[in-house]
């Protein structure tokens, strides 16, 4: 167990709808980055956030937005969904703001599918 | 554009031989190169990190040698066992400067060990 979680587990919706999945990061972690895994793309860095603020940005679309609250836990909203989006989402969290310079530790993922 | 290529895209090993994954990068300001090992229904774990000042980094079977000539890193695996079976990501990434950059990580190599 990482002690990262994440919220829900899997989540079924139709195209054109919006969610919101839900990431607590590990107790001290400052770090909180959002990946999406799919077979052909791979693991695709989405975001991070740092103490609340955008850190870094990936290949995130326009469609989707996250955010970190003062609690420390993130949101990541998708709207407008798509087929393509179904994939697994993931969340990890580390203690400092450097990607590459400490270990990022992943929650269970979000399961999404787009109907 | 794929900075990091991942190879084999799957491999099967007898328990007790060695596996080698190899991976090949493309921007040579990465100064970072984590293995992360995923098991089905988990998220990512890192198992071991090498940075360009060393060639070589050992924990226990996990072997990373590293090749900056080439700008090619791999895993191995000695004495592969049953449990090692899982979906193994290289990945990297460039941290000096104060920078923050993302994780950039290979498409995944399916590793199944048969006993």
């Amino acid at each position: 167990d990482s002690g990262v979680t994440q919220t829900p587990k899997h989540l079924i919706t139709a195209t054109g709808q919006r969610v919101t999945l839900r990431c607590s990061p590990r107790s001290g972690d400052l770090s909180v980055y959002w990946y999406q895994q799919s077979l052909d793309q791979g693991l695709q860095f989405l975001i991070q956030y740092y103490n609340g603020e955008e850190r870094a940005k990936g290949n995130i679309l326009e469609r989707f937005s996250a955010q970190q609250f003062p609690d420390l836990h993130s949101e990541l909203n998708l709207s407008s969904l798509e087929l393509g989006d179904s994939a697994l989402y993931f969340c990890a969290s580390s203690v400092g703001p450097l990607a590459g310079a400490e270990t990022q530790y992943f929650g269970p993922g979000t399961r999404l599918l787009v109907l | 554009q794929q900075q990091v290529k991942q190879s084999p895209q799957s491999l099967i090993v007898q328990k007790g031989g060695i596996s080698i994954i190899n991976c090949a990068y493309e921007n040579t300001a990465f100064d970072y190169f984590p293995w992360y090992q995923q098991f089905p229904g988990k998220g990512p774990a890192l198992l071991i990190a090498i940075r360009p000042d060393v060639s070589e980094k050992k924990e226990g079977r996990f072997t990373i040698s590293f090749n900056k000539s080439a700008k090619q890193f791999s895993l191995h695996i000695m004495d592969s066992q049953p449990g090692d079976s899982a979906t193994y990501f290289c990945a990297a990434s460039k941290n000096s400067g104060g920078s923050n950059y993302k994780l950039t990580f290979g498409k995944g190599t399916l590793l199944t060990v048969n006993p």
